[in-house]
């Protein structure tokens, strides 16, 4: 069984640029979830789907990031503009359903913003 | 609302000691716990969870973890330490009370000394 795919490994930005990062769960989990990571803290999550629809977005900073799940398979997360403290590595975990359900973890996206 | 504290930010053992790495938690609600293990540059790997059933929960590669809900904890042990348990280790609660996600622990970095 294929585990969950991330891309890029790793991205290197200058503050006020933008940045995406892709996602692809384990076929057929209809819950997808994105983490971040600073270095030396626990990950904190950014956004939880349900299929295609918001489930929790309550720790997202909208003015800067943004994240989509279209067709309820594959998600997107976008900065515009990155600042410094986005610095961090950035987890996609998805699960079968959210509840009591294991969430499997990409290998995730390290970013720094200079 | 439900936290988790690991009381240890850092451990060391020498291989084919014991181990043990310590969690408590808080939660009003009956809790789901795990511990997920990170090796470097890694994703996050399961190690076992808790969900209600039996107290003690074996996990993978000779770990086991014990709920004791008069103490709120859920200690991650063992027997003996392998090189290749050096990593960071999250205990993780899920938050049962409504979108069932996740809330993780500063981590503790296991160092195995030969």
């Amino acid at each position: 069984e294929a585990g969950v795919a991330q891309s890029p490994r790793y991205k290197i930005i200058e503050k006020r640029q933008s940045v995406a990062f892709w996602c692809n769960p384990i076929s057929g989990h209809a819950t997808l979830y994105w983490y971040q990571q600073i270095l030396g803290q626990g990950p904190k999550l950014l956004i939880q789907f349900q299929n295609n629809g918001v489930v929790d977005d309550s720790q997202l900073p909208k003015d800067r990031f943004s994240a989509e799940r279209l067709k309820g398979v594959d998600s997107t997360l976008k900065i515009q503009p990155a600042k410094l403290e986005d610095s961090a590595v950035y987890l996609c975990a998805s699960s079968l359903v959210s509840y009591q359900e294991t969430q499997y973890f990409g290998p995730g996206t390290r970013l720094l913003v200079l | 609302a439900q936290s988790v504290t690991q009381l240890d930010s850092h451990v060391s053992v020498s291989e084919g000691t014991p181990v043990l790495l310590r969690c408590n938690y808080s939660s009003s609600y009956s809790p789901s716990l795990f511990w997920y293990v990170q090796h470097p540059n890694k994703g996050l790997q399961l190690l076992l969870k808790y969900t209600s059933a039996a107290t003690l929960v074996k996990g993978i590669n000779g770990f086991e973890a014990e709920f004791k809900k008069s103490e709120t904890s859920f200690h991650l042990t063992k027997p003996s330490a392998h090189m290749s348990d050096a990593a960071e280790y999250f205990c993780v609660v899920s938050d049962t009370s409504g979108t069932y996600k996740y809330i993780f622990g500063t981590g503790t970095r296991l160092k195995v000394l030969a």
